[in-house]
């Protein structure tokens, strides 16, 4: 079944532990982001990456790092989480293209305390 | 800075009403467009792709206007299933390897009995 998998689907840390939440895509896709969801201020992009090896920041890349070493998966780090990151994040794949669809995964809700 | 602005929301539609949805968008390079739907606390589904001839997939029909950068999204014959938040969706490819989403922040549609 073609599908992208984020895990954890639920975390509550404290402020400063590092966290990775990993993102897998079975499609073969190109193309892989991150987007954080806040009630009033709809999805915005973090990060997303073209190809291997290949990373753009999105429209909030503060507090966050990804990298893409392997076609397939595309981590999400919070080096040191803090408070204001507390959010849901659904990662994404898709084609290269014109009228390519987003992939969504299912979503990890994030509490940092 | 992109946006993509849509109608606030939100829509609280009888059974069997027709319903339109409206979207702008700032960047006039941006080359594709989307409708999402989005149940609440799931992860964005797509619902239609947005093509410059308009195009209808069974109730759902979607119109894109370049000349005035606005994308529209129309509901005939609403069913109660159709409760949720629809997300208007561009990719802009404007800058030499950009391949950016942007969401509007979405519009909540509740059909009623």
């Amino acid at each position: 079944e073609a599908q992208v998998t984020q895990n954890p689907r639920y975390l509550i840390t404290v402020t400063g532990k590092k966290l990775t939440v990993t993102c897998s895509q079975n499609m073969n896709h190109e193309y892989m982001s991150w987007y954080r969801q806040d009630p009033g201020l709809g999805l915005r992009q973090i990060y997303y990456s073209m190809n291997v090896e290949v990373t753009d920041k999105g429209d909030v890349p503060e507090g966050y790092k990804v990298s893409r070493k392997e076609k397939r998966n595309f981590p999400l780090i919070l080096e040191s989480p803090s408070p204001n990151q507390t959010s849901l994040y659904f990662c994404a794949s898709s084609r290269l293209g014109d009228n390519q669809p987003q992939h969504f995964g299912d979503g990890t809700r994030l509490s940092i305390l | 800075r992109k946006e993509v602005e849509q109608d606030p929301g939100p829509f609280n539609v009888p059974e069997g009403a027709t319903v339109a949805f409206n979207c702008t968008y700032s960047n006039s390079a941006s080359q594709s467009f989307f409708w999402y739907r989005q149940d609440c606390r799931k992860e964005p589904k797509l619902l239609m792709s947005v093509y410059s001839s308009g195009n209808e997939d069974g109730r759902f029909t979607a119109q894109l206007n370049r000349a005035s950068q606005y994308i529209s999204l129309l509901i005939r014959d609403s069913k109660l299933s159709d409760s949720a938040t629809y997300l208007c969706v561009v990719n802009d490819r404007s800058g030499a390897g950009s391949y950016q989403l942007t969401f509007g922040k979405g519009t909540k549609l509740s059909v009623i009995p």
